[in-house]
């Protein structure tokens, strides 16, 4: 079974752009989170979709959102970047059984100038 | 209080030796445990996951769950200079899920 994929990989935008980021979950999964990590904060919690529905949310501004199409493929979108976040963007699928973990992405690595 | 809290490390040991790696939690509602490794530049990557106290084992590596005392453990045997990266701790309770800050590991060949 293929693994989380995540495209892109890296990123080089600067300040006041925005990005969109894109995850494809494992087939079969339907839960989709999003995770920004830091190496000052470790991984924080942006989000978390499951069949197209926001289902949790993390303390982020709303410069961070996101979306889940009906494939669960999902996309993070970050408005008006800033310096600060600069950050390796990890999405993570997981399936609806109980005892279910999450399966990490290789992330994606953004810089913002 | 954070929800998990973890010794970051950095934690540096000879190759060959037993590994230690501990988290502590203050929710008793946590269900499940889970240890993740991440290499330098990667996506976190699932090694062992358990949901009931006590010992779980899979090759080199144990994961323990004490839920008396909120306290988890992974340990790690005949270390090698492949396990340098680093460990994380998960707790998930519902769909929510809380990771530790980290732990990096640096076996010494």
């Amino acid at each position: 079974k293929a693994g989380v994929t995540q495209t892109p990989r890296y990123l080089i935008k600067t300040r006041g752009q925005q990005v969109t980021l894109s995850c494809s979950p494992i087939s079969g999964h339907r839960s989709v989170s999003w995770y920004q990590q830091t190496p000052g904060q470790g991984l924080q919690f942006l989000f978390e979709y499951f069949s197209e529905t926001q289902r949790n949310k993390g303390n982020f501004p709303g410069r961070f959102s996101g979306r889940q199409f009906s494939n669960s493929r999902s996309e993070m979108n970050v408005s008006t970047l800033e310096l600060g976040d600069s950050a390796l963007y990890l999405c993570a699928s997981s399936g609806t059984s109980g005892g279910d973990t999450q399966y990490f992405g290789p992330g994606t690595r953004l810089t913002v100038l | 209080q954070k929800e998990v809290e973890q010794d970051p490390g950095p934690l540096s040991v000879p190759e060959g030796a037993i590994v230690s790696l501990n988290c502590t939690y203050s929710n008793s509602a946590f269900q499940y445990f889970m240890w993740y490794r991440q290499y330098s530049r990667k996506g976190p990557e699932l090694l062992m996951y358990t949901y009931s106290s006590g010992n779980k084992e899979d090759g080199r590596f144990t994961a323990q769950v004490d839920k008396s005392s909120k306290y988890i453990s992974l340990f790690i045997r005949d270390s090698q200079p492949s396990d340098s990266a680093t460990y994380l701790c998960a707790m998930r309770t519902g769909n929510q899920f809380y990771f530790g800050t980290g732990t990096s590991l640096t076996v010494i060949p």
